[in-house]
């Protein structure tokens, strides 16, 4: 079943430009992980985000967790082609007894 | 690279058949995870091993089974299989079991013809 959901689904923006994508989830979680998914191949890793920690910062990456609204986003900076993925939010509760549940994902595309 | 390796990259076989598909998770990783990926359900956790036992079960259909051998590399067998089967299948490590990044493979992508 899909914990997180990903909005927008698909999001094109300018070469340079900031890109937002948020995730719901519905239950309470022990962290949430943000990954990116170039066509056909497998998931990157870019971010771990704890339940007590509000905002976590990686390179031209910024995500953040409100647990009370159960949700997060995940912010790209001075977005480059090179950014076109998609971008999962998955999020793991306690002790990790699920694995990890994704969303449907975001589809960023990055105009030259 | 992620350091996790997955073999075969593309399997085709048909309706009723029998696969195995395997992977060897990074170096110092003691957690195996399984993904199904499919357009239909997305990305769904089927099952993960630590250090060599089942630790945790997903969303994986009985015709499947997984394993971990002494070596930590893991294999994840379906057999009779269904058109439904056709997808990808991710593996993924992590140093320990769980509050940890998980590290994907490329994966195997299954054609059921």
């Amino acid at each position: 079943s899909q914990q997180g959901e990903e909005d927008p689904q698909a999001l094109s923006i300018q070469e340079g430009e900031n890109a937002t994508m948020n995730c719901s989830y519905k239950t309470s979680i022990n962290n949430l992980q943000w990954y990116r998914q170039n066509s056909g191949r497998g998931l990157v890793h870019l971010i771990l985000i704890r339940s007590n920690e509000r905002e976590k910062h990686s390179g031209r990456l910024r995500v953040t967790l409100d647990t009370s609204k159960k949700s997060s986003s995940l912010l790209i900076t001075a977005s480059r082609a090179a950014d076109t993925a998609s971008y999962f939010c998955a999020t793991e509760v306690g002790g990790g007894a699920d694995g990890l549940t994704f969303g449907k994902g975001t589809h960023l595309i990055i105009q030259p | 690279d992620s350091g996790v390796t997955q073999t075969p990259k593309h399997l085709i076989t048909a309706t009723g058949q029998r696969v195995t598909l395997r992977c060897s998770p990074r170096s110092g990783d003691l957690s195996v995870y399984w993904y199904q990926q499919s357009l239909d359900q997305g990305l769904q956790f089927l099952i993960q091993y630590y250090n060599g036992e089942e630790r945790a079960k997903g969303n994986i259909l009985e015709r499947f089974s997984a394993q971990q051998f002494p070596d930590l590399h893991s294999e994840l067998n379906l057999s009779s299989l269904e058109l439904g089967d056709s997808a990808l299948y991710f593996c993924a490590s992590s140093l320990r079991q769980d509050d940890q990044p998980q590290h994907f493979g490329d994966g195997t992508r299954l054609s059921i013809l």
